[in-house]
């Protein structure tokens, strides 16, 4: 069975510092990780996602995740974050592109 | 990429009556995917419905309660029945179109 950790339920931070948010798996069979972000009143949205080779991945909007199988981690970082990067941050899993298994959110509050 | 329409976006209810979720697909899909996401808590994933078969439950979800519908590649329905409070959650559509995509979930509140 796949389960997905994220530590904190909450992350506040001021603009322009950098933020890690932690994310943790347990799996018996290779999986597949992602991010993905819903703003306030919006839907889900996929971050980046993780599924083979350079285990270091990046978004657009300049968030990295890495994936450290050792650790069994895959946690989000941003050297610089800001305003508009607040919203809630979950991690997942998936070993077949169809299951998905979800961590319980992390909520990102970016103060000015 | 695949665009999800869910209706209704939110809804009150009565306790005992129940609410059927319409989620609407730009693209042909094989598989969808029912979501919950209850207050405060991650998503679970309720039943994948397949076109021309029976939906397939998670573990704690079963047809009676959350029967399912998937007449088209492009359009599902789940309906939460005999509703309680515990029934309030976010219910979000999913496909899988390259990519997971997420529908804008339907917010129900069950007093």
């Amino acid at each position: 069975a796949q389960s997905v950790t994220q530590l904190d339920s909450q992350v506040p931070v001021f603009e322009e510092a950098p933020v890690e948010l932690r994310c943790n798996y347990s799996s018996s069979v290779s999986v597949y990780l992602f991010w993905y972000v819903q703003y306030p009143n919006q839907g889900l949205q996929l971050l980046l996602k993780y599924l083979s080779g350079s285990t270091l991945v990046e978004s657009i909007n300049g968030f990295e995740a890495e994936f450290n199988k050792s650790q069994t981690s895959f946690h989000l970082r941003k050297p610089s974050v800001h305003i508009s990067d607040t919203a809630e941050y979950f991690c997942a899993v998936s070993y077949n592109f169809n299951k998905f298994y979800f961590g319980s959110g992390t909520k990102l509050n970016v103060k000015p | 990429s695949a665009v999800i329409s869910q209706k209704p976006s939110r809804d009150i209810c009565q306790r005992g009556t129940s609410l059927t979720i319409q989620c609407q697909v730009d693209s042909q899909v094989t598989m969808m995917f029912w979501y919950r996401q209850q207050p405060g808590q991650s998503l679970t994933l309720i039943a994948t419905a397949n076109q021309g078969s029976e939906a397939t439950y998670e573990s704690g979800f079963v047809i009676d309660k959350f029967p399912i519908s998937r007449p088209n590649l492009t359009f599902s329905t789940l309906t939460v029945s005999n509703m309680s409070p515990e029934d309030s959650s976010i219910y979000l559509c999913s496909v899988e179109h390259n990519e997971q995509f997420f529908g804008p979930g339907t917010r129900l509140t069950v007093l």
